[in-house]
């Protein structure tokens, strides 16, 4: 079992540019969540999808970071345009009937 | 709505001592508890859970507990060692229902004194 998988791992960026993360949920989970992590603000949920549906966007900080979930084997965030204040660690998890499981989690520095 | 409270935000405990945390939550319907460890850079993981058919559940030095009447839960670390030093995260959910979340607590930031 491979887990939850996310690339990159690293992001260093302008601000302005487009920023693009994606993750390969484990085969047979048909939740998957999307979270920013930072000092300030801890563990925020941005986006969930259930069955490649989205389910709650509350979480998504402005019109700038989109989601979609093609299919039910990946999904992506993007910040277009980036600021520096998205610097953070994001992480993609999933879930099956009970227990949600996390990715490794993509840093990203918005110079 | 769903809410998870959990205290406290710091503990510091000395090598050997128990840690103790707590959580409260908010909608009566969530049946199933998951505690995560965070160590620093690394991501959450689920260190132990809790189903509401079950008061207490150990494994090793970790046990949880479970007040379903008064909405309470709880872990405990005893004989603390130094790699128990990170973040615990405790959440709530209703169980077999793949369509919800899990709701997180704030987070305890445990750290263990040689």
């Amino acid at each position: 079992d491979a887990g939850v998988i996310q690339s990159p791992r690293h992001e260093v960026t302008e601000m302005g540019q487009e920023v693009t993360l994606r993750c390969k949920p484990i085969s047979g989970h048909n939740s998957l969540f999307w979270y920013r992590q930072t000092m300030m603000r801890g563990l925020e949920l941005l986006i969930y999808f259930n069955n490649n549906v989205p389910i709650d966007d509350s979480g998504m900080p402005e019109d700038r970071f989109s989601a979609k979930m093609p299919n039910a084997s990946f999904s992506t965030l993007k910040i277009q345009p980036s600021e520096p204040r998205d610097s953070a660690v994001y992480f993609c998890a999933s879930k099956g009937a009970e227990t949600q499981y996390f990715g490794p989690g993509t840093r990203l520095l918005v110079l | 709505g769903e809410n998870v409270e959990q205290h406290p935000s710091t503990l510091s405990v000395q090598e050997g001592d128990s840690a103790v945390i707590k959580c409260t939550y908010s909608d009566s319907a969530s049946n199933y508890f998951p505690w995560y460890k965070q160590e620093l850079g690394k991501r959450p993981q689920l260190i132990i859970d809790i189903r509401s058919n079950v008061g207490e559940k150990k494994d090793q030095r970790i046990a949880v507990t479970l007040n379903k009447t008064a909405k309470h839960f709880s872990l405990h670390i005893t004989e603390t060692q130094p790699e128990d030093s990170a973040v615990y995260f405790c959440a709530a959910s209703k169980r077999a229902s793949s369509a919800s979340k899990i709701i997180f607590g704030s987070g305890t930031r445990l750290s263990i004194r040689p």
